[in-house]
């Protein structure tokens, strides 16, 4: 059973818009839900990170809202640029274990 | 800071021979952790060590794959008579102590393992 599932797998967005991309999880337990960007050729690197206590978090233009009674967390990305292009993942952890659980990335383009 | 260096960078090996790859994890972290990435399975957990000791090694495939970790300074990654599908990006990625600056994963750039 996929721990971590994503959504829209990928997503064009014009220069300006705000791209949503949602993210579900299965494990009540996890408390940590970062969100990593990757370009291509390089590896993944953190974004932005909340956990349950908030339901946003804001960091310029990088806003995660959570759900904790759905299960839900997205990231919106405000004022889109083409240099946002790249892969997303969100992602997940409980904190006895530390193991993170990604899942299956959105590639999101943006066009200018 | 050197950040998480793996090598090599890309590796190219016949159907069954071996493989070994190595990661050093950024100096004073705790934690260790090994990915594979390919295009259509995505980012897959292969397994974690923290201080040195293995926690979870429940995306290993069994037969196959080791790791270690026989000091605080690298880990690596054994494949034994490697295959087609084993080809893929394998990351490593280590994090700070438990405590400090929350679970944030640092990926290195990864070696791209070619099974012919």
């Amino acid at each position: 059973q996929q721990q971590v599932r994503q959504s829209p797998q990928s997503l064009t967005v014009w220069e300006g818009e705000t791209a949503i991309l949602n993210c579900s999880y299965e494990d009540s337990t996890f408390d940590y839900f970062p969100w990593y960007h990757q370009f291509p050729g390089e590896s993944p690197a953190l974004l932005i990170a909340i956990r349950p206590v908030s339901n946003k978090k804001e960091d310029g233009r990088f806003t995660i809202f959570f759900n904790k009674r759905e299960k839900k967390f997205s990231l919106h990305i405000a004022d889109s640029q083409p240099g946002d292009s790249a892969t997303y993942f969100c992602a997940a952890s409980e904190g006895s274990n530390n193991r993170i659980f990604f899942g299956d990335g959105t590639q999101l383009v943006v066009k200018p | 800071n050197a950040g998480v260096i793996q090598t090599p960078r890309h590796k190219v090996t016949g159907k069954g021979q071996e493989a070994t790859l190595w990661c050093e994890p950024i100096s004073g972290h705790s934690a260790v952790f090994w990915y594979r990435q390919t295009i259509v399975q995505g980012l897959e957990f292969l397994t974690y060590f923290r201080n040195q000791a293995p926690i979870d090694d429940s995306g290993m495939p069994k037969e196959r794959f080791s790791a270690q970790m026989p000091n605080q300074s690298h880990s690596t990654l054994k494949i034994q008579s490697t295959q087609p599908q084993d080809s893929a990006v394998y990351l490593c990625a280590s994090s700070p102590p438990r405590g400090s600056v929350a679970e944030t994963l640092y990926f290195g750039s990864g070696t791209r393992l070619t099974v012919l």
